[in-house]
């Protein structure tokens, strides 16, 4: 089955400690997009790659990066994690950038912890 | 500020009866508005979604209404079963402008169906 893949499902760091986060699909969507949700909140947008193109959402800490080497794959890296970036990660992706009937596929997320 | 409200946090009803989710929003330029559910462990998956030039589309056991006036939806689940347990998210997107990609999330309503 076509599929968003989030690896890992758990992931513990320190503080401070740089730590990535994979995204993977076999959809051959052109977008990906990264969320943080905290806990009883709202999924928030943070980035997205509409192919090569980043575009980052204008709230976004500095402290969160990403990478897309190519189509499949999508990076979040975190380069000094707080406790407050703890939260789930979820990846998503859609084959068109506009959100008018264009569906948006997520993966089942990663969950950080930040000791 | 949040501009999309699911001022309810859980809802349970008994298997067969109908379930009804709602949903606030206060962007006026809000005009493509979608459902997603969440399983625990899993990513959220669309589910229906309507547009503002309608104010109700139908999908099987579900229906979503739409008052632009009161900018309100709301999702109807008619008969419950079990298992529509889950987390409902709305989510709102603006297709004119420059972020036409994105989905404005609520905080998402835990529906629980009782057999």
């Amino acid at each position: 089955d076509a599929m968003v893949i989030q690896n890992p499902r758990y992931q513990v760091t320190q503080f401070g400690k740089p730590v990535t986060l994979s995204c993977s699909q076999t959809l051959n969507h052109n977008v990906m997009y990264w969320y943080q949700q905290k806990s009883s909140q709202a999924p928030k947008l943070l980035f997205h790659y509409y192919d090569k193109d980043f575009n980052n959402e204008a709230d976004t800490p500095d402290n969160f990066q990403s990478r897309r080497p190519n189509t499949s794959f999508c990076f979040l890296d975190i380069r000094s994690p707080g406790l407050g970036d703890a939260a789930m990660y979820l990846c998503a992706t859609s084959a068109k950038l506009a959100a008018l009937y264009n569906e948006q596929f997520f993966g089942p997320g990663t969950r950080l912890t930040v000791l | 500020d949040q501009q999309v409200k699911q001022n309810s946090p859980s809802l349970s009803v008994q298997e067969g009866r109908i379930s009804i989710l709602n949903c606030d929003y206060t962007n006026s330029m809000f005009d493509y508005f979608l459902w997603y559910k969440k399983y625990p462990a899993e990513g959220p998956t669309f589910l229906i979604s309507i547009s503002s030039i309608k104010d109700k589309n139908e999908d099987g056991r579900f229906t979503v209404f739409l008052n632009k006036s009161a900018k309100h939806l709301s999702l109807h689940i008619v008969p419950s079963q079990p298992g529509d347990s889950a987390v409902y998210f709305c989510a709102a997107s603006a297709s004119s402008g420059g972020s036409n990609y994105k989905l404005t999330f609520g905080k998402g309503t835990l529906l629980t169906v009782n057999p």
